[in-house]
């Protein structure tokens, strides 16, 4: 079956660095996206990968090992404004989006 | 550019009752889902259109139908409605290379009584 993981909450104190693990196992393999969600609001994206490494963007750092159906989202240098769940999603071989449940980050000041 | 827009907002229905959810979007995108966000869950993928005229089931079809007349309207409908189906809808929108990412609307808060 297709089962994508990822922790269900994390808290992180402002201005520190935390990293969101996500595994992944679908029917084939097309990329591995990143999106934040705030409490009421829709999902916006964040990364996208495809090639196994890390992808810089900002603050925000994507990694993908496609051998170990692994991922993760690195958030540096955190503010209050980044509280919000970050929802982990692989597209399978017909290109659809298989979505975990997402990690609700809590910051503390 | 408004990007994807959904009516309406919020809306309660008693069970049996029927609706329709409107999505639009303006970046002429070729595909368009509709999903359900419920607490402890993630997406799950209702139906879905690869353009105009067609669509396709996706993880939870089950007492929903959906029409895409328009390229830019994606039409979610709920013949009778079930408590089961209380849930925020999102709809989203993408082009039609492998990497580009899906586009969400505001979502649809919906409660069936």
């Amino acid at each position: 079956g297709q089962n994508i993981d990822q922790p269900t909450e994390m808290t992180a104190t402002e201005g520190a660095i935390v990293q969101i693990n996500c595994t992944y196992q679908t029917s084939g393999f097309n990329g591995l996206f990143w999106y934040q969600q705030h409490a009421g609001e829709a999902p916006t994206f964040l990364s996208y990968n495809v090639l196994d490494g890390l992808e810089e963007k900002g603050r925000f750092s994507s990694f993908l090992s496609r051998s170990k159906g692994y991922s993760y989202l690195l958030l540096k240098e955190l503010q209050m404004k980044d509280s919000a769940s970050y929802l982990c999603a692989s597209m399978d071989s017909n290109y659809q989006l298989i979505w975990g449940a997402g990690t609700k980050l809590i910051i503390k000041p | 550019n408004a990007g994807v827009t959904q009516t309406p907002k919020f809306r309660v229905l008693k069970t049996g009752q029927s609706m329709t959810l409107l999505c639009a979007q303006d970046m002429n995108h070729e595909y368009m889902y509709w999903y359900r966000q419920d607490p402890g869950m993630g997406l799950r993928l209702i139906h879905y259109s690869v353009g105009e005229g067609t669509t396709a089931k996706g993880e939870v079809p089950d007492g929903y139908n959906v029409s895409r007349l328009k390229k830019q309207n994606f039409l979610l409908g709920l013949e009778s409605a079930a408590p089961s189906q209380t849930s925020v809808y999102f709809c989203a929108s993408r082009g039609d290379r492998d990497a580009d990412t899906q586009y969400f609307g505001p979502g649809t808060r919906l409660t069936v009584l």
